[in-house]
């Protein structure tokens, strides 16, 4: 049973106001993962972590920021809200053991209106 | 070039009959895992099944299986006997080995529709 977490679950906000989705896993997983998706649609890495204090972007370009300041938590944060930042975000972790056989757990997502 | 590739953006299959979904992949990794999840409509990710690419069998989960051909470089997921709750997006995805990161690559989907 995966122990991953994100709040809110969905979310109407005006342009530009600033957002915060929040991600937290009691797994101790070392490498965590925020996407992108719109719906019926494919996967897309915005940012991810391998640790504490290690953030990188992903493939997608992204104007949103992450943090990760405790192993359990992995916020993304939106400065300023567009129409365009209207989409599912997914956070998924996994351990950081060299271990190619262990699974991402996926949050149950966030589903974000931006008006 | 693609890590993962899914050919079918949609299918039908009829309630009870078995589907077979697409997926190939490529890495030069001799170490890496494949895996299948679904999405419903709800849009939660479910782990469904793993391959791994030392494996000499296929994997199988209940209704679930997954048809490695190594040399193809696909890893096919099959479901027997089709239920309406099969309705879903279903992706394929691939976890490379140490030597490149154990970066984790995800395919465009194919959305499968089960008709009564």
């Amino acid at each position: 049973e995966a122990d991953i977490y994100q709040t809110p679950r969905y979310l109407v906000i005006g342009t530009g106001k600033k957002i915060t989705l929040e991600c937290s896993q009691t797994m101790g997983h070392d490498k965590m993962y925020w996407y992108q998706q719109d719906p019926g649609m494919e996967l897309h890495l915005i940012h991810y972590s391998y640790g504490v204090n290690s953030t990188e972007k992903g493939d997608l370009s992204s104007e949103s920021t992450v943090s990760r300041i405790r192993t359990e938590h992995f916020p993304l944060t939106l400065e300023s809200a567009r129409p365009s930042h209207t989409s599912q975000y997914l956070c998924a972790s996994n351990p950081g053991v060299e271990n190619f056989t262990e699974t991402q757990y996926f949050g149950p997502g966030t589903r974000l209106l931006v008006l | 070039a693609q890590k993962i590739t899914q050919t079918q953006p949609g299918m039908f299959v009829q309630e009870k009959e078995a589907v077979t979904l697409d997926c190939t992949y490529d890495t030069s990794d001799p170490s890496y895992g494949l895996f299948w999840y679904k999405q419903p409509s709800s849009g939660e990710m479910i782990f469904l099944i793993y391959q791994g690419s030392y494996d000499q069998q296929n994997a199988t989960e209940g209704r679930y299986s997954l048809n490695f051909q190594k040399a193809r470089k696909s890893a096919n997921l099959v479901i027997s006997a089709s239920q309406l709750g099969d309705s879903a997006m279903y992706f394929c995805a691939m976890r490379e080995g140490p030597s490149t990161g154990n970066q984790f690559y995800f395919g465009t989907g194919t959305s499968l529709t089960v008709i009564p």
